[in-house]
């Protein structure tokens, strides 16, 4: 049973390009969040989604950045017009729909570490 | 709104001593708390979870934690240090909304010396 699948693990971007990070979740898994890891720091939620909709989303910054989750495929979360700033880890976890969502576990994938140069 | 302190943003201690790391936690509701473990460049991995069973929590590797609500705490420790325990670890509390989104504290470095 493969577990959480995040590609590309590295990602080198120039300022005003565009990033795209995937997310293949656990299977049987439909529930898919996506967190931000900067440096020297813990992860932020950023957004949560189910298969085509996206539940909450408060954590995403309001520019550039959008999530989708389609029916067939992994989640992408996608940077537009990358920034400096924007350099960070990004991780996807992922969660077993038929549990209730506060105890139950979230399995983490290894990340995609965005460079912004 | 909910919160963690992770106390010590690095801790090291000698192979063989205990191990402790600090957690306090701020919540309206009874908390659900986790504790996560991250090796370098790799993603995150459960230890232990508290979903308001026993109080006394034992996780993979060796380590515990014990919810005190009377202290807000959730704090991780391990008897014996072991040199493959030096990795970063973060307490976290679940988003009672039932999204199952996670509060994260800042992590904590464990650096185990021979």
């Amino acid at each position: 049973n493969a577990g959480v699948m995040q590609n590309p693990r590295h990602l080198v971007r120039r300022r005003g390009q565009e990033a795209r990070l995937r997310c293949s979740p656990m299977k049987g898994h439909s529930h898919v969040y996506w967190y931000r890891q900067l440096p020297e720091e813990g992860l932020k939620f950023m957004v949560y989604l189910q298969k085509e909709n996206i539940i909450d989303e408060s954590g995403m910054p309001k520019e550039r950045f959008s999530a989708e989750f389609p029916k067939e495929g992994p989640s992408i979360l996608r940077i537009q017009q990358v920034v400096r700033g924007d350099s960070a880890a990004y991780f996807c976890a992922s969660s077993d729909p038929g549990q209730s969502h506060g105890r139950t576990e979230a399995f983490f994938g290894q990340g995609t570490r965005l460079t912004v140069v | 709104a909910q919160s963690v302190t992770q106390l010590g943003s690095h801790v090291s201690v000698s192979e063989g001593a205990l191990v402790l790391l600090r957690c306090n936690y701020s919540s309206s509701v009874p908390p659900y708390l986790f504790w996560y473990v991250q090796y370098p460049n790799q993603g995150l991995q459960l230890l232990l979870k508290y979903t308001s069973a026993a109080t006394l929590v034992k996780g993979i590797n060796g380590f515990e934690a014990e919810f005190k609500k009377s202290e807000t705490s959730f704090h991780l420790t391990k008897p014996s240090a072991h040199m493959s325990d030096a990795a970063e670890y973060f307490c976290a509390v679940s988003d009672r909304s039932n999204t199952g989104k996670l509060i994260f504290g800042q992590g904590t470095t464990l650096q185990v010396k021979p």
